[in-house]
C-alpha cells in the first residue's frame, strides 16, 4: 500500500530555533499534501493544503510566516516552525494524496514537536 | 459547510463484546465518502473502513461493520469480538467529492473522535 513517511519522529529544541519536518511519498505522486497539527486528546486540525509547484494555502487562524510549506516536488513536503516558542508544542502529522484520486490521505506517523 | 459530530467522546467494553461507534455528519453534497479511522498510543492514524456514499451496501472489514444511513446522515461503526488491541481513538473523516464543497482537495473533516477502552 502507500506510503508516507514523516521525519523526524521527535524533535526537541529550544525556542527560538526553526523547526523543519519533512513529509515524504514513498510509493505514489503526492499532488496534494496536507499539515495537520493534534493537540492531546483532540482531533487533527488542519493547519495547510499544499500542491506541488504552488503556494500553500493556509486555514483561517493559521500564521502563514510562522508555518512556512514548501511542496517543490511530487514526493516531498516541508513544514518548517519559524523561532519555535513552547506554545508551538505540539503533534504534527501530514497527510499526502494524488489529485483526482478516490483514495482517501495517506498518513505519515506524526511529529512530537516539544519546545523548551 | 460540512460537520462530523461524534456524541461519545469515551467508551468501554469488555473484550469479545461488541460496540457501537456513533457518527453522524451535515453535507448538502450527495456523493463523498466516509472513513473510520483509528489512533492507537502510537499515535499512528490507520484507516479502519470507509464507505462510499453512493454505495447502499454497508461497508465491512473482518470484524468492523459500518451502518450507513444516507437520509438520517449517520454512519457508525461496529466493533465485534471486541480485542485488547482495539483499545485507540477512533475518528470519523467525511471527505467531499473532489471539486465539490469549496473546491474540495480530497481534504478530510473529522469528528472530535471517541476514546475507545477494551477491558479484559
Amino acid at each position: 500500500g502507500a506510503v508516507v513517511s514523516q521525519h523526524p519522529s521527535w524533535v526537541i529544541c529550544k525556542s527560538g530555533t526553526s523547526v523543519k519536518i519533512e513529509c515524504r511519498s514513498l510509493d505514489f505522486q503526492a499532488t496534494t499534501m496536507f499539515w495537520y497539527r493534534q493537540f492531546p486528546k483532540q482531533s487533527l486540525m488542519l493547519m495547510a493544503t499544499s500542491n506541488e509547484g504552488s503556494k500553500a494555502t493556509y486555514e483561517q487562524g493559521v500564521e502563514k510566516d510562522k508555518f512556512l510549506i514548501n511542496h517543490a516536488s511530487l514526493t516531498l513536503s516541508t513544514l518548517t516552525v519559524t523561532s519555535a516558542h513552547p506554545e508551538d508544542s505540539s503533534f504534527y502529522i501530514c497527510g499526502a494524496r494524488t489529485l483526482g484520486s478516490n483514495q482517501p490521505q495517506h498518513f505519515g506517523d506524526g511529529t512530537r514537536l516539544s519546545i523548551l | 459547510a460540512q460537520t462530523v459530530t461524534q456524541s461519545q467522546p469515551e467508551m468501554s467494553v469488555q473484550e469479545a463484546e461488541t460496540v457501537t461507534l456513533s457518527c453522524t455528519y451535515d453535507t448538502s453534497e450527495s456523493n463523498y465518502y466516509l472513513f473510520w479511522y483509528k489512533q492507537p498510543p502510537s499515535r499512528q492514524m490507520i484507516l479502519v473502513i470507509r464507505q462510499e456514499a453512493y454505495k447502499q451496501q454497508n461497508a465491512t472489514e473482518n470484524r468492523f461493520s459500518v451502518n450507513f444511513q444516507k437520509a438520517a446522515k449517520s454512519f457508525s461503526l461496529k466493533i465485534s469480538d471486541s480485542q485488547l488491541g482495539d483499545t485507540a481513538m477512533y475518528f470519523c473523516a467525511f471527505m467531499p467529492p473532489f471539486g465539490g464543497y469549496g473546491g474540495s482537495q480530497g481534504n478530510l473533516i473529522f469528528g472530535k473522535g471517541t476514546k475507545l477502552s477494551v477491558k479484559p
